[in-house]
């Protein structure tokens, strides 16, 4: 089973408009963190907001914020005004505690590209 | 303070060649992670370093792969005898602690093409 999963492969959102990336995950240990990164087309990951699991507050980070919905398993990331700078492919991204023999690698998503419309 | 360093950004090898990809993570950073993102993929782990250890390569394929990280000097990832398969952008991710909320920094990744 896939850890994370997004199924959005492709969004499309009007400069100045809110959007909403989708991410669901799978894990069993209670302790865990997920992670939003940007790639924009010239290819280096940038880290973007992070969630831990027993954070009691989503997430915020300036135009970001995350909507976590831990029963759910969902950790959707938010973006408000979006940019033409936006445009880029997202990465949701998890990192177990417990269960990662303390190497808290990171498991990504396959992405989602989000192009922002003039 | 400079990020994550890696080189070459762009690498072209024969099938058969070796491709040795080189990462020096951010001052300070003792830890180092790669991983390997395949065309139209996301990135999937492949090793974790610590100085001269490797502590886990639960991710690297059993052959012609394998990583360093010595004393002095940088992380090498090192592919012996390239297929067409190994095609790919790696990048290199540094830490200063490996703790669960700790961010990863990445490196601009070295894209690998196999001719």
């Amino acid at each position: 089973a896939q850890k994370i999963t997004q199924t959005q492969p492709g969004m499309f959102v009007q400069e100045k408009e809110a959007v909403t990336l989708d991410c669901t995950y799978d894990t069993s240990d209670p302790s865990y963190g997920l992670f939003w990164y940007k790639q924009p087309s010239s290819g280096e990951m940038i880290f973007l907001i992070y969630q831990g699991s027993y954070d009691q507050q989503n997430a915020t980070e300036g135009r970001y914020s995350l909507n976590f919905q831990k029963a759910r398993k969902s950790a959707n990331l938010v973006i408000s005004a979006s940019q033409l700078g936006d445009s880029a492919m997202y990465f949701c991204a998890m990192r177990e505690g417990e269960s990662g023999a303390g190497s808290y690698q990171l498991t990504f998503g396959k992405g989602t590209k989000l192009s922002v419309i003039p | 303070n400079a990020g994550v360093m890696q080189n070459p950004r762009h690498l072209v090898r024969r099938r058969g060649q070796e491709a040795r990809l080189r990462c020096s993570p951010m001052k300070g950073h003792s830890h180092v992670y790669w991983y390997r993102q395949l065309p139209e993929e996301g990135l999937k782990f492949m090793v974790y370093l610590q100085k001269e250890n490797i502590i886990d390569e639960s991710g690297m394929p059993k052959e012609r792969f394998s990583a360093e990280f010595p004393k002095e000097g940088p992380s090498i990832l090192r592919i012996q005898q390239v297929v067409r398969g190994d095609s790919a952008a790696y990048f290199c991710a540094s830490s200063p602690y490996p703790g669960l909320a700790d961010e990863q920094f990445f490196g601009p990744g070295t894209r690998l093409t196999v001719l």
